[in-house]
């Protein structure tokens, strides 16, 4: 009920193709986070969205949250070697916890 | 500022053993979190500290215990460690607990049982 399912697990793309990474929930958010984990570091908060609809976008980073607030994602224009890592949304399920989806591993052919 | 301390960092233990992780902020935040993380499950909450004084369960409390010793630091204590605690182990923190807020992380310790 509360988790969030995040798709695809691991991603393999050529430098300079895109990227996206989607989170689904059968319930309504209040809100999402996506966090950054590079290989051997630990995650990093990029972003939080909040109004149904929302798009935010940081570089070549575009973030989105549905209409419904049941789905966000995140989309890489234009894929670079430092875009490496796992990708994690999340949603806070009280007002103290945060549940994470799976993640979304992502890696890079030069 | 150093953010949110981890010690050890890396740490080999044989089942039975016991050991305590320990982790500290310097950002005077109210919330402290501990998870784990193994290949393909993702960030799991094993227990979390709204508070200074107060300890709640998460999703995979089994086999930890915790203590907020003040309101810098919150350790995570195996009383017996078992092979299947092999993990990632992170430490966060948040400024005031409240939904919504962004997590700051500690930068992992590893532990491997066997």
């Amino acid at each position: 009920g509360q988790q969030v399912m995040q798709i695809p697990q691991y991603q393999h793309v050529q430098e300079g193709e895109d990227f996206t990474t989607y989170c689904n929930s059968s319930t309504t958010l209040s809100n999402i986070q996506w966090y950054k984990q590079r290989p051997g570091g630990h995650p990093v908060f990029l972003i939080q969205l909040v109004k149904s609809g929302e798009v935010k976008k940081q570089k070549r980073l575009t973030f989105q949250f549905g209409e419904a607030k049941k789905n966000s994602s995140l989309h890489i224009t234009a894929t670079q070697t430092t875009d490496v890592g796992t990708y994690f949304c999340g949603r806070y399920s009280s007002a103290s916890k945060i549940i994470f989806g799976s993640g979304t591993r992502l890696s890079i052919r030069p | 500022n150093a953010g949110v301390t981890q010690t050890p960092k890396f740490q080999v233990l044989k089942t039975g053993q016991s050991m305590t992780l320990q982790c500290a902020q310097d950002m005077n935040h109210n919330s402290m979190y501990w998870y784990r993380q193994d290949p393909g499950m993702g960030l799991r909450l094993i227990y979390y500290s709204a508070s200074e004084g107060t300890t709640d369960k998460g999703e995979v409390p089994n086999g930890y215990n915790v203590s907020r010793l003040n309101k810098r630091e919150f350790s995570l204590r195996l009383e017996s460690a078992a092979p299947s605690q092999t993990s990632v182990y992170f430490c966060a923190s948040t400024l005031g607990g409240g939904s919504g807020e962004t997590q700051y992380f500690g930068p992992g310790t590893r532990l491997l049982v066997l």
